[in-house]
């Protein structure tokens, strides 16, 4: 069964320091996702892509965060530098399509930790 | 602002009884919603989902029940089994816009 795949799975970095995460959807999907999600709470949808472009980032912290989806396929997350506050759970997702009609399947998540 | 809320945080229900999981949301334009489940240490993945022009989806053990006039959406879980012990999301949403819950942790107790 395909998956969505995501490393690392576990990540702890300083304060200050640059952090990324990779993401590799499921073949053939068109729309992927970024989440976080802190502990309590539901995701928090921080940048949406259609294809290679950004179809939402509203939520994104752009000062710090980015993220990009080059050729439409896999995609990474960047943190810089990293503060306390985003210690939290980083999840990705992808579906056929956006919105309304399509499900969304998760990965694993990467939990990162900064100290 | 929370456009999704699932008040209760948890729910403790006997295996074989019935699990309700409620979801209110603000947004009368919201015309689909999801349910999602979580395991600890996975990510959460897709149960069932309801359009704004039905008032029941059914799905096995698993029937969500829409109310548009209360903007208040349940899950119901019949019969509830110990595997379906997790932490439940719903979603609402319209377009590109959704929103996730806050999540409802249940524990079905054998």
């Amino acid at each position: 069964e395909a998956e969505v795949a995501q490393s690392p799975r576990y990540k702890i970095t300083e304060k200050s320091q640059a952090v990324a995460f990779w993401c590799d959807p499921i073949s053939g999907h068109a729309t992927l996702y970024w989440y976080r999600q802190i502990l309590g709470q539901g995701p928090e949808l921080l940048v949406q892509f259609q294809d290679e472009s950004v179809v939402d980032d509203s939520q994104l912290p752009k000062d710090r965060f980015s993220a990009e989806r080059l050729k439409g396929v896999d995609s990474t997350l960047k943190i810089q530098p990293a503060e306390l506050g985003d210690s939290a759970m980083y999840l990705c997702a992808s579906s056929l399509g956006p919105g309304r009609t399509y499900e969304q399947y998760f990965g694993p998540g990467t939990r990162l930790t900064v100290t | 602002d929370q456009q999704v809320k699932q008040n209760s945080p948890s729910l403790s229900v006997q295996e074989g009884r019935i699990s309700i999981l409620n979801c209110d949301y603000t947004n009368s334009m919201f015309d689909y919603f999801l349910w999602y489940k979580k395991y600890p240490a996975e990510g959460p993945t897709f149960l069932i989902s309801i359009s704004s022009i039905k008032d029941k989806n059914e799905d096995g053990r698993f029937t969500v029940f829409l109310n548009k006039s209360a903007k208040h959406l349940s899950l119901h879980i019949v019969p509830s089994q110990p595997g379906d012990s997790a932490v439940y999301f719903c979603l609402g949403g319209t377009g590109n816009q959704f929103y996730f819950g806050t999540g409802t942790s249940l524990t079905v107790i054998p």
